[in-house]
């Protein structure tokens, strides 16, 4: 089957840095998309990785390594707005199906 | 910015009625999904749909589900005899070419009375 794994919760203060973990079984893998989510929201892009290392966009960062089927999102000088559920999601070859992980709240305190 | 926009932001139903949920994806993206996300759980996906057909759909999209391309600029759900558990917010999603970012309409919530 398909499954990605992610903690369900994760506590952290402003300007601190988090790092929320996805380790994913699938079978034709393309890539491994990061979304945020706030409460009502709809998902919006993050990242992307499709080969292993680390991408940085501004604050946000993510990693990749396909021989571990393990990501990770890095957060760096948290703001209050950064208080959301953060989704990785596999993208399957050929297909474009997306299987999205369990989610991780972050909360932000001040 | 280009967006994808949904039709209705609301939609409440009787158990056993029919509902089609409306989405206008981005206009030069030809990759089109649906998703859908019970009340505090995980985006589960639906179904993606390439080329005027499906491209790949998951075990809950059976045939109770459709979706269609009517026309060039529209992107529907059909939900046929709703049931009390289809109760959720449902997304549309577009992406370009390349496949990798996707693009995610407001959602309409679905309230199955």
């Amino acid at each position: 089957g398909q499954s990605l794994e992610q903690p369900s919760e994760v506590t952290a203060v402003e300007g601190a840095i988090v790092q929320i973990n996805c380790t994913y079984q699938t079978s034709g893998f393309y890539g491994l998309s990061w979304y945020q989510q706030h409460d009502g929201g709809a998902p919006t892009f993050l990242s992307y990785n499709a080969l292993d290392g680390l991408e940085e966009t501004g604050r946000f960062s993510s990693f990749l390594s396909r021989s571990d089927s393990y990501g990770y999102l890095l957060l760096q000088e948290l703001q209050m707005k950064d208080s959301a559920s953060y989704f990785c999601a596999v993208i399957n070859k050929g297909t474009y199906k997306y299987i999205f992980g369990t989610g991780t709240r972050l909360k932000v305190l001040a | 910015e280009p967006e994808v926009t949904q039709t209705p932001s609301h939609q409440v139903t009787q158990m056993g009625q029919e509902v089609i949920l409306r989405c206008v994806p981005i206009s030069n993206h030809l990759y089109f999904y649906w998703y859908r996300q019970i009340l505090g759980q995980k985006v589960e996906f639906l179904v993606s749909f390439y080329n005027n057909e499906i491209s790949e759909k998951s075990e809950i999209f059976d045939d109770q589900f459709s979706v269609e391309r009517p026309d060039g600029s529209n992107f529907t759900l059909k939900i046929r005899s709703t049931k009390l558990e289809d109760s959720a917010m449902y997304f549309c999603a577009s992406s370009d070419p390349v496949g990798n970012e996707q693009f995610f309409g407001p959602g309409t919530r679905l309230t199955v009375l």
